[in-house]
Order: C-alpha cells, then structure tokens, then sequence
C-alpha cells in the first residue's frame, strides 16, 4: 500500500497566485522529507530537504522565497509555490524515507497559466 | 558538484535480457539505488546496493562496483510493461543523506 501521500495529484493555477502542496507519511514518522520536481523527459531534481521543527535546506539555484517548506509535524510537510509563473509548471514529487529506501508520492502536475 | 549517468534510451524486445548502465561520480556515497518511473507517475523502488556485487530481485538484479563508480540495472524475461524511465540514484553520506537522481533511461520493449 502506500507509504507516502500526495495532494493535490494536479492543480492549475493563474500566474501571480499561490499553490500549496501537501505531502504525508502513513503510517511512520519522517523526520526528514525531500521535495523534488521533474520537467517533462528529466529526471528528478531535488530542490530541498524538509526537516520537522527546523527550517528547510534548499539546493543551490533554489528560491527560498518562492517555494516554501514548512514540515509541520513528524507526518507531514507543505510546499508553497508563492507567486506562481508558468516557468513553475512542473511535476512536483515528495518523498519520505522508511526503512533504507525513499519512498514517493504519487507527485502533483502544477499547471500555471 | 554530482555526476550520475546513464544512457538516454534504449530498446528491447520482449523477452529478451536488458542491462542498463550507471555511473558516477559524488561527493560522498552511502548507497545506490534504482527506480522505475511510468510517465506521470511517481517512482517505485526496485534495487538497493550498499556494498559490491550483485543484489538478485526476481527479474530484476542490480550490480555496485564502488571502485568504478559503477552500477547496472539488469531487466530478464522482459515484458512489455517494462517500458518505463529507469533512474540511478546516489544516497550521499551528508548529515540528510539525500538522494541524487541521474539522467535517467527510457526503455521501450517492442513485442
């Protein structure tokens, strides 16, 4: 069954707005969470690590301030996608560890227009 | 900064065996991992490597030689919904041990 949980599994957006994007654990506690995103034919790109009770830690080249994490609680972690340009339209995917492997989110088709 | 390579695609037909290459270059190694994506949908785990040599899944294997920077995906008795992106991952050995994807590899089985 799954492992992690994603919503939206798609979401379409005027430019200038904001999206929020809700990944969860099920059933474990993840105490670190990874946000990545995948443009059409590539692969996956991590954009940060999500740590509960402390700020997020961002890959180089990643805006801070426009895509912000805040991992809540042991089960669950947000990104926000402030502003939103059609340059940001993408497949956003989450990720939690359990045991040795990271397990996926079914991922979230962000759609600016 | 991380290299992970693999080639973009490849092509095979049912039944037959398929290897699919990786290999890197990182800045720490703690692991190395194979995914299998469909298009639009999330990856699934399929291998783990830690150590040398060959790690046997049904019709899946995975090999690591650390000392090559080294990896390959090997897929038997191929069927056609082995087409999907196969992708090389890194865990690097940094206080979040997070996983570094490669290129990716599209594989198409063609009956």
């Amino acid at each position: 069954g799954a492992v992690v949980s994603q919503h939206p599994s798609w979401v379409i957006c005027k430019s200038g707005t904001s999206v929020k994007i809700e990944c969860r654990s099920l059933d474990f506690q993840a105490t670190t969470m990874f946000w990545y995103r995948q443009f059409p034919k590539q692969s996956l790109m991590l954009m940060a690590t999500s740590n509960e009770g402390s700020k997020a830690t961002y890959e180089q080249g990643v805006e801070k301030d426009k895509f912000l994490i805040n991992h809540a609680s042991l089960t669950l972690s947000t990104l926000t996608v402030t502003s939103a340009h059609p340059e940001d339209s993408s497949f956003y995917i989450c990720s939690a560890r359990r045991d040795s492997p990271l397990h996926f989110g079914n991922g979230t088709r962000l759609t600016v227009t | 900064g991380q290299n992970i390579d693999q080639p973009t695609e490849m092509t095979a037909t049912e039944g037959a065996i398929v290897q699919i290459n990786c290999t890197y270059q990182t800045s720490g190694f703690n692991g190395l991992f194979w995914y299998q994506q469909h298009a639009g949908e999330a990856p699934t785990f399929l291998s783990y490597n830690v150590l040398d040599g060959l790690e046997e899944k049904g019709r899946f294997s995975s090999f690591l030689s650390r000392s090559k920077g080294y990896s390959y995906l090997l897929l038997k008795e191929l069927q056609m919904k082995d087409s999907a992106s196969y992708l090389c991952a890194v865990r690097l050995n940094t206080g979040f041990q997070k996983l570094v994807f490669g290129t990716g590899t599209r594989l198409l089985v063609s009956p």
